[in-house]
């Protein structure tokens, strides 16, 4: 089945470190994206990428890294400059940028 | 930048009830998309319309451009629905993310 898988489910981190999420996808879209979700807010946008090697920042991407050297893998680092990670963080696809998205499970991440 | 807001923020209905979920939006927009998102986390995509009305099942969706306004509607609602609902959209020819809302948590008693 096609779908995107994000890994782990739930992750801790220690304070100072730095931390990669997971996201892939057998969906063969071109696009991928990160969002943040905090408890009473809306997900907020922190990368996207459009095509493989190219990647651009979102409305939050202070304290976080991309990479996206292959089509079907977009993973999220998180840096010790972010001052406050502790989030749900979801990985999307889609064809094109104005096409439906799909998304991951979702990844918890929490500070130590 | 969009500003996205839905109605009510919390829902409780029984079974069988017509349940319906409003979101505005304060720009003009290319795209908007209802989302369901489950107590796990996980978010499934329900529709994506610009115009006119969409329908799957027991779930509609319709919009009006001008007013700038969406509603989902869920016809005989069933605890299964029990879920968060997300109205988001993409603004204009932007070829980023999407723009949320805060969301509709939705809870259907048998």
């Amino acid at each position: 089945d096609g779908g995107i898988t994000q890994s782990p489910k739930y992750l801790f981190r220690k304070e100072g470190q730095n931390v990669t999420l997971s996201c892939e996808q057998n969906l063969n879209h071109d696009a991928m994206y990160w969002y943040r979700q905090d408890p009473g807010q809306g997900l907020r946008l922190i990368y996207y990428s459009q095509i493989v090697n190219d990647f651009q920042k979102g409305d939050i991407a202070e304290g976080y890294s991309v990479s996206r050297e292959k089509k079907e893998s977009f993973p999220l680092t998180v840096t010790s400059a972010q001052k406050n990670p502790t989030a749900f963080y979801l990985c999307a696809s889609s064809w094109g940028y104005n096409q439906p998205q799909h998304f991951g499970d979702g990844t918890r991440l929490s500070i130590l | 930048k969009n500003e996205v807001e839905q109605s009510p923020q919390n829902l409780t209905a029984q079974e069988g009830e017509f349940i319906t979920i409003n979101c505005s939006y304060s720009v003009g927009i290319s795209a908007l998309h209802w989302l369901q998102q489950h107590p796990g986390g996980g978010i499934v995509s329900l529709f994506m319309l610009s115009s006119g009305k969409k329908k799957h099942g027991r779930l509609i969706a319709t919009i009006n451009i001008q007013e700038k306004h969406s509603s989902l509607h869920i016809t005989a609602s069933h605890p299964r629905d029990s879920a968060v609902y997300i109205c988001a959209v993409r603004s204009g020819g932007g070829a980023d993310g999407l723009t949320f809302g805060k969301g509709t948590h939705l809870i259907i008693q048998p």
